[in-house]
């Protein structure tokens, strides 16, 4: 199957810092993006789609000024937790759709952000 | 909207037993069935998919039926391992700018 990296895959960091996660499709192109949250022994939460070349796309909720997200190109798209504090501690995961029909994603591992 | 409702966990097995592990949905259309599932401390696999009614997507020893009369994808697997341990997530794509819907998860624990 296709495969998605993220990095780091580990994160701690000082309340008030930001922190940029990567998600990379290796070895196919996505256009678009997907950004998940996922708290201890529950599901994940969609954050937001990002586009390549465009604004990414927010669920409710979400605060887009907080989690901001970037699509620099077909392979790449970050995103970046602003003045982090406590409660941003989370496992952040993104996917990436590919195939024929695109309706397959291909998650990457994730990356746990603690924030002391 | 669209949404998944799978059996809460955990579910503890002895190894070799016999799994199940029920999903239904609610969906418009003809939405695309999908199983993951995320081991320790990972990011999710995709375990297997169907893309229409009456297909079987398998894996590993796992399979699932996508059942449009009753809007289920139940998972299941003749004989577990330990290292089938993981948490399983059902999903759905209606292609909805193909987003996925997933179910709450279910913790699978396989003791020796």
């Amino acid at each position: 199957g296709a495969v998605v990296s993220q990095h780091p895959s580990w994160v701690i960091c000082k309340s008030g810092t930001s922190v940029k996660i990567e998600c990379r499709s290796l070895d196919f192109q996505a256009t678009t993006m997907f950004w998940y949250r996922q708290f201890p022994k529950q599901s994940l939460m969609l954050m937001a789609t990002s586009n390549e070349g465009s604004k990414a796309t927010y669920e409710q909720g979400v605060e887009k000024d907080k989690f901001l997200i970037n699509h620099a190109s077909l392979t790449l798209s970050t995103l970046t937790v602003t003045s982090a504090h406590p409660e941003d501690s989370s496992f952040y995961i993104c996917s990436a759709p590919t195939g024929t029909s695109r309706e397959t994603q291909y998650f990457g591992p994730g990356t746990r952000l603690l924030v002391l | 909207g669209d949404s998944v409702t799978q059996m809460e966990g955990p579910v503890t097995l002895s190894e070799e037993a016999f799994l199940t592990i029920n999903c239904t949905y609610t969906a418009t259309g003809y939405p695309s069935l999908f199983w993951y599932v995320q081991y320790p401390g990972e990011g999710l696999q995709l375990l297997l998919k169907a893309t229409k009614a009456d297909d079987k997507g398998s894996n590993k020893g796992f399979e699932a039926t996508y059942r449009k009369e009753t809007t289920s994808f139940h998972l299941e697997k003749g004989s577990v391992q330990v290292s089938d341990s993981a948490v399983y997530f059902c999903a759905l794509n209606n292609n909805a700018g193909n987003m996925l819907t997933f179910g709450g998860g279910t913790r699978l624990m396989v003791k020796p």
